[in-house]
């Protein structure tokens, strides 16, 4: 079963970090790009970042450039997502999602989502 | 505020047609194709369509997509009471190098 298994959310108080993972299994993680992203609860859908199947090519929202760093390790068929400097606004539930295709790149729609590691940032 | 504007809700009655719209610019689903998802209560986000109008295997043929220039749209047809959901149309902008959603439709069906 193709499954992706998020983990390493927490409470954390503002300017505060944390490493996010994300655990791919049921299909060849190192044929796919990956992405983060985000959901405010009761809120919309927001693309933090993405990063292509060797790592080579990363892109980022906006509003996280400079703190958040995403990283993959094929080995062990997984996805991280380093957030820093921690924000009010950063509070929201992190989904790892697979880019739907086995190009490699990150471009195009995500055909597999995990359920979410929720990200609190609070003092 | 959205790069993708979406109408906040849209309802119909049983075995009605619902129509979502998404309206963007040049930089996003003028030039990228654009992708549905269906998120169902609680759940994560699911591909409805990819590639302005592919269904994956697995969708039912009542939901289909189209794009005309900048704007797209996802028609449901037959409405059904499990197709209550939030719909997020999506495209990557080659301005911004990133995916950008729309705000999310809600569909209620009445």
């Amino acid at each position: 079963e193709v499954q992706l298994v998020e983990s390493g959310g927490r409470v954390v108080r503002p300017g505060g970090s944390l490493r996010l993972s994300c655990a791919a299994s049921g299909f060849s993680f190192n044929d796919y790009g990956m992405n983060w992203v985000r959901q405010v609860p009761g809120k919309g859908l927001e693309w933090v970042s993405g990063i292509n199947w060797n790592g080579g090519r990363t892109a980022y929202v906006d509003s996280v450039k400079g703190r958040f760093t995403i990283s993959r390790d094929n080995a062990k068929n997984s996805l991280y997502l380093q957030v820093n400097s921690l924000r009010a606004e950063d509070t929201a539930v992190y989904h790892c999602a697979r880019s739907g295709t086995t190009e490699g790149s990150f471009y195009y729609y995500m055909d597999v989502w995990g359920k979410g590691t929720t990200v609190t940032v609070s003092s | 505020q959205s790069v993708l504007t979406q109408p906040p809700s849209a309802s119909g009655t049983p075995g009605q047609r619902v129509t979502i719209s998404c309206s963007g610019s040049n930089s996003n689903i003028g030039r990228s194709p654009v992708n549905w998802y269906q998120q169902l209560p609680g759940t994560a986000p699911k591909v409805l369509i990819y590639s302005n109008n592919q269904r994956p295997s697995g969708v039912p043929d009542r939901f289909s997509g189209s794009k005309s220039g900048t704007s797209a749209s996802l028609a449901i047809s037959g409405l059904q009471s499990e197709d209550e959901a939030d719909y997020y149309c999506a495209a990557w902008d080659d301005s911004l190098n990133a995916h950008m959603f729309g705000g999310g439709t809600k569909v209620t069906v009445l």
